[in-house]
């Protein structure tokens, strides 16, 4: 069965510090795996990865992929209060996705 | 402006009474799917559509049904809801179904009594 389990569960951290959330995957059939950041209501986009060894960075958000070991971290350098979300990581296969359960970041001013 | 919409965006309903969640895009997109969110279960889709006329189950399709007769629209049907279909629910769109980024709409709570 395809799973996707991301860790930790929650987090809770000062303003300034710097976060890795991990995602890692048991899925047959991989294309692209991607991260989404959730807080009030809708999910919204932050990377999409598909080739192993590239990072993607976005301001102070960046994400790696290991297509060996089967996982993928997403990186937050000098967190702010705004980063409090839940950061949620997909894989998405042939017509499908499956989400990893998700991390919830709280951020301490 | 680019928009995944659904409606409603809140509803109480009880054991039973058909209901529908309509999902419409305005991007052109081929691939639309719907995804419920309960908590400790993340997100987990339910139904998916490749392109008009063309769609498949999901992880969890028990008690839904869904149609794609135009492009735009992926309307969710609940024929007979029941409370444990109490959730949160999550319409989405794609213009690259195979690896694409997913746009998602606001949400819709549903709630059954």
């Amino acid at each position: 069965e395809d799973k996707v389990v991301q860790s930790p569960l929650s987090l809770v951290v000062h303003e300034g510090d710097t976060v890795t959330l991990n995602c890692s995957y048991e899925v047959t059939n991989f294309r692209s795996l991607l991260w989404y950041k959730q807080e009030k209501k809708a999910p919204t986009f932050l990377f999409m990865l598909t080739s192993s060894g590239i990072e993607k960075k976005s301001g102070r958000l960046s994400s790696i992929l290991d297509k060996k070991e089967l996982f993928s971290i997403l990186n937050i350098t000098a967190t702010q209060t705004g980063d409090s979300a839940i950061y949620l990581c997909a894989w998405s296969g042939t017509y499908k996705y499956i989400f990893g359960t998700g991390t919830r970041l709280k951020v301490l001013a | 402006e680019a928009q995944v919409t659904q409606n409603p965006r809140y509803l109480i309903t009880v054991t039973g009474k058909k209901l529908t969640v309509t999902c419409s895009q305005n991007m052109n997109h081929e691939y639309m799917s719907w995804y419920r969110q309960d908590p400790g279960l993340g997100l987990r889709q339910i139904y998916y559509s490749m392109n008009v006329e063309v769609t498949d189950k999901g992880d969890v399709p028990e008690g839904y049904k869904v149609s794609r007769k135009e492009k735009r629209n992926f309307p969710l049907i609940l024929e007979s809801p029941s409370p444990n279909q109490t959730s949160l629910y999550f319409c989405a769109s794609s213009s690259q179904y195979k690896t694409g980024e997913l746009f998602f709409g606001e949400g819709s709570r549903l709630t059954v009594l």
